[in-house]
């Protein structure tokens, strides 16, 4: 089976940096995504890492380490907009995603 | 327009009813998935479908069943509805990168 953990809740300043980890445990590891959801918005695709090391994209840096498990999401900047949950999902072998229970992110004034 | 429909957005119904909630989507994608999620417990993965012919379990298919009508739409039925069903319901697509792309999600309360 899968395993993927990750904080529940965070809360960091505006204009700040803040860095969410996940953690998993899998066979047949093909990838890695991070995903942002609004309270009651569908999730939406933000990043995708399958080769170890960091990709950036505007604000938004996703990094992975495959041999460790281990992936972070780091926002830099922060902005009032981005108090959203932030969900890992891992790819294995020939099977659906599977998500995270997600790390609620308070940006606070 | 949106890739990802879902209908309805919101539905109340009483225990023991049937419910069916639809999905249609205009990406061209083979591959589908029902979700629901509920506070504290992420994301769970209800059916998923490969292709036309092909229909699979997830973790929570106890109550529920789907259908796979045409590449584009993808439904999924509560035979008869219980409180704990209780639970937004996304559904979504993907192509062979894997990616997914949500609908907007049915907002279900069973009373």
């Amino acid at each position: 089976g899968q395993n993927i953990d990750q904080p529940t809740e965070m809360t960091a300043t505006e204009g700040a940096i803040v860095q969410i980890n996940c953690t998993y445990q899998t066979s047949g590891f093909n990838g890695l995504f991070w995903y942002q959801q609004h309270a009651g918005e569908a999730p939406t695709f933000l990043s995708y890492n399958v080769l170890d090391g960091l990709e950036e994209k505007g604000r938004f840096s996703s990094f992975l380490s495959r041999s460790k498990g281990y992936s972070y999401l780091l926002l830099k900047e922060l902005q009032m907009k981005d108090s959203a949950s932030y969900l890992c999902a891992v790819h294995s072998g020939n099977t659906p995603l599977v998500f995270g229970k997600g790390t609620r992110l308070s940006v606070i004034a | 327009d949106a890739d990802v429909t879902q209908t309805p957005r919101n539905r109340i119904t009483k225990t023991g009813k049937r419910i069916m909630l639809e999905c249609s989507q205009t990406k061209g994608h083979d591959r589908m998935y029902w979700y629901r999620q509920d506070p504290g417990l992420g994301l769970r993965l209800i059916y998923y479908s490969f292709d036309v012919k092909d229909i699979n379990k997830g973790e929570i298919s106890d109550g529920y069943s789907v259908s796979r009508q045409a590449q584009a739409k993808f439904s999924l039925s509560l035979e008869s509805a219980i409180p704990n069903q209780t639970a937004l319901y996304f559904c979504a697509t993907s192509g062979r990168l894997n990616t997914q792309y949500f609908g907007p999600g049915t907002r279900l309360t069973v009373l």
